[in-house]
C-alpha cells in the first residue's frame, strides 16, 4: 500500500490529453514540492517533473504538473506511442525525518 | 554529462550480505544528497536511504538497523551494504541524485534473495 495514490492505470488513443492523478496529505503533498518520474519499460525512472510543475531541460513541454492542496496532476497533451512508460509521483514524506521520500503506485499509461 | 552505475548484484541466501555500489561521474557525490531507490519485481518504487551531504543518513524502516548507506570521496562513489538479507528485498536497486527531486537514476542492480 503507497502513501501516495494513483491511478493503476489509464488508456488513451495518440494524441489525445491524459490526467494522472496523485493524492496524499497534509504531511507529505500538502507540505512539500511533487515530483513525476517516467518509467519507459526495462528501464530506470527519469525525472519529468520537478517542484510541482517545472520541467528539467529536454522534457517537451507536453507534460505539465500542478499541485493543489494534497493533491497533485501530471498531464501528457497530444500523447505519443513513445509515452507509453509507468509514472509515480513522488515527495517528501515527512519533514521531521532526515529521509522519508515517498512515492505513488505508479500508473501504467497505454497509447491505443 | 551525468552518469551512475550500479554494480555488486547477484544472487544470494536468505541471511546472506551484499555490497552494492554506484559510482559516479559527472558531479561529486559529496556536495550531493545521494540516495538508493529499490523496485521489486512487478511493483513500484519503495524509496530506501538517503546520504546528505555533511554525512547524516536515514533508511527506510523495513531496512533499518540492516543496510548501511556510504560513500567513498575519493572514488565518487556510493554504496548501499546489505545484511540479513530477507526474500522480501528482492528487488533493483537504483543509486539516485538528490533529496526534494531525484533529478538522475543508475541503471540499477539487481538483487535475488533465495535459498
Amino acid at each position: 500500500q503507497s502513501v501516495l495514490t494513483q491511478p493503476p492505470s489509464l488508456s488513451a488513443a495518440p494524441g489525445q490529453k491524459v490526467t494522472i492523478s496523485c493524492s496524499g496529505d497534509s504531511s507529505n503533498i500538502g507540505d512539500n514540492y511533487v515530483s513525476w518520474y517516467q518509467q519507459l519499460p526495462g528501464t530506470a525512472p527519469k525525472l519529468l517533473i520537478y517542484e510541482n510543475k517545472r520541467r528539467p531541460s529536454g522534457i517537451p513541454d507536453r507534460f505539465s504538473g500542478s499541485k493543489s492542496g494534497t493533491s497533485a496532476t501530471l498531464a501528457i497533451t497530444g500523447i505519443q506511442t513513445g509515452d507509453e512508460a509507468d509514472y509515480y509521483c513522488g515527495t517528501w514524506g515527512d519533514k521531521l525525518r532526515l529521509g522519508n521520500y515517498v512515492f505513488g503506485g505508479g500508473t501504467k499509461v497505454t497509447v491505443l | 554529462e551525468v552518469q551512475m552505475v550500479e554494480s555488486g548484484g547477484g544472487l544470494i541466501q536468505p541471511g546472506g550480505s551484499l555490497r552494492l555500489s554506484c559510482e559516479v561521474s559527472g558531479f561529486t557525490v559529496s556536495m550531493n544528497f545521494m540516495s538508493w531507490v529499490r523496485q521489486s519485481p512487478g511493483k513500484g518504487l519503495e524509496w530506501v536511504s538517503v546520504m546528505y551531504n555533511d554525512d547524516r543518513t536515514d533508511y527506510a524502516d523495513s531496512v533499518k538497523g540492516r543496510f548501511t548507506i556510504s560513500r567513498d570521496n575519493s572514488k565518487n562513489t556510493m554504496y548501499l551494504q546489505l545484511n540479513s538479507l530477507r526474500a522480501e528485498d528482492t528487488a533493483v536497486y537504483y543509486c539516485a541524485r538528490g533529496k526534494w527531486e531525484l533529478s538522475a537514476w543508475g541503471q540499477g542492480t539487481p538483487v535475488t534473495v533465495s535459498s
